[in-house]
């Protein structure tokens, strides 16, 4: 069990440029969250998948966001003509199959940066 | 809908003293409530969940929290820190649909020699 891996750790790019971040939970894990977390904040729930289904989005993942799952393994989020109010750390997060706690466990986050 | 709120934004304790972090919640059946902690640049950890039974739980790190129904609390106790518990703490509630977790805004915890 190596834990929830993400790439990169770091991002630095300018406004109006697409950005994409991997996610790679534990495996046997079918169950995969992304959050967002600004500075002085707790994470905030984006989206989240069973296998390859994406089941649950919020109202923060706007148009301009697009999440992927397509093998039930790795995720994907895209954030697209990319804004100042993007940058965050963006975390995701993983859990076991039949849990009923909702027990999620994170990886170390992709810090976005947008100038 | 479920919210969380975590009073204090920072504490400052001394190493060897006790630790009380305040987490209450709203929510309107049993909820599932989580402490995760996150040091500078990381992720987060859990530290302890409850979701059932003993109203007290013990976590990782000599932590334990109290679930009490009747203060909608949900509160991060130890009895001794050490200066490695200096991090960002957050108090979660497992959402009333889906599985999205609800997170307080965090309490900073400095610990001083």
């Amino acid at each position: 069990d190596t834990g929830v891996s993400q790439d990169p750790r770091h991002k630095i790019t300018k406004r109006g440029q697409n950005v994409t971040f991997r996610c790679d939970p534990i495996s046997e894990h079918n169950r995969l969250y992304w959050y967002r977390q600004t500075l002085g904040q707790g994470p905030e729930f984006l989206t989240y998948f069973q296998n390859e289904a994406q089941l649950e989005k919020s109202r923060l993942l706007s148009d301009r966001f697009s999440a992927e799952r397509p093998k039930g393994s790795f995720s994907t989020l895209e954030i697209q003509r990319t804004e100042q109010g993007d940058s965050a750390m963006y975390l995701c997060a993983s859990s076991f199959p039949g849990q009923v706690s909702h027990e999620q466990y994170f990886g170390p986050g992709t810090r976005l940066t947008v100038t | 809908a479920q919210s969380v709120t975590q009073p204090d934004i920072h504490i400052t304790v001394s190493e060897g003293a006790s630790l009380e972090l305040r987490c209450n919640y709203s929510y309107g059946a049993t909820p599932y409530l989580f402490w995760y902690v996150q040091s500078p640049g990381q992720g987060l950890q859990l530290l302890l969940k409850y979701f059932s039974g003993d109203t007290l739980v013990q976590g990782i790190k000599g932590f334990e929290a109290e679930f009490k129904r009747s203060q909608s609390s949900f509160n991060l106790r130890k009895p001794s820190v050490h200066w490695s518990d200096a991090a960002e703490y957050f108090c979660a509630v497992g959402a009333d649909s889906g599985y999205a977790l609800n997170f307080g805004k965090g309490t900073s915890l400095l610990v001083t020699p």
